[in-house]
């Protein structure tokens, strides 16, 4: 029972270049979310998912993409990334709306 | 807006002791709800414990116990005879909404807790 699985688990990548972060799921929870945390602010939610095919903005959805094209798979991309999103990338899915969230291990991305 | 306080940035107990983390919050939504997770130094995010803004009773999982007090916007974590495993990053966190209208999960930015031999 896998849970959330995240890939890859560590990245580093130049200014400028993309990225896509793939969370997949086998609980078959239709609520999927992807979070970001940085030192000394908790987490911030990026985009969210209520279901297979719909996405919706986050607190700080700027610079990131995210499709849900099968209800296991939530996937964030970054288009041309910044050093600002240098960040521990979180993703996580729920039963529930708004319920207790079963977190992936986190991918560790580093923008330079 | 809805916000979550966590005073402490880091505390310190004894093994086998109680310790309360402390978590307050903010907002005018009638209906919501608290959670507590945690995060070891490996990094994952877990669940520990929920509460309900209408439940009447304080919710319990095993060691750990939400101290909850409506009036006063508290939601503490209590957690009961302190194992060296219990050493983490405990995030108090709240359902709420973004200005734009839709629904979030609202974080604190955590306490430290580092359990002593």
């Amino acid at each position: 029972n896998a849970g959330v699985t995240q890939t890859p688990k560590f990245r580093v990548l130049k200014t400028g270049q993309s990225m896509t972060l793939l969370c997949a799921q086998d609980m078959n929870h239709e609520y999927m979310y992807w979070y970001r945390q940085d030192p000394g602010m908790g987490l911030r939610l990026i985009h969210y998912s209520v279901g297979e095919g719909t996405t919706a903005k986050g607190e700080v959805p700027d610079g990131y993409n995210v499709s849900r094209l099968k209800k296991q798979n939530f996937l964030l991309g970054l288009e041309s990334a910044a050093p600002s999103q240098t960040s521990v990338y979180f993703c996580a899915s729920s039963y529930i709306w708004q319920g207790p969230l079963h977190f992936g291990n986190g991918t560790r991305l580093t923008v330079t | 807006a809805q916000k979550i306080t966590q005073t402490q940035p880091g505390m310190f107990v004894q093994e086998k002791e109680a310790v309360t983390l402390d978590c307050t919050y903010d907002t005018s939504d009638p209906s919501y709800g608290l959670f507590w997770y945690k995060q070891p130094s490996s990094g994952e995010m877990i669940f520990l414990i929920y509460q309900g803004s209408y439940d009447q009773q304080n919710a319990t999982e095993g060691r750990y116990s939400l101290n909850f007090q409506k009036a006063r916007k508290s939601a503490n974590l209590v957690i009961s005879a302190s194992q060296l495993g219990d050493s983490a990053m405990y995030f108090c966190a709240m359902s709420g909404w973004t200005q734009g209208g839709s629904e979030k999960l609202v974080f604190g930015k955590g306490t430290k807790l580092t359990v002593n031999p």
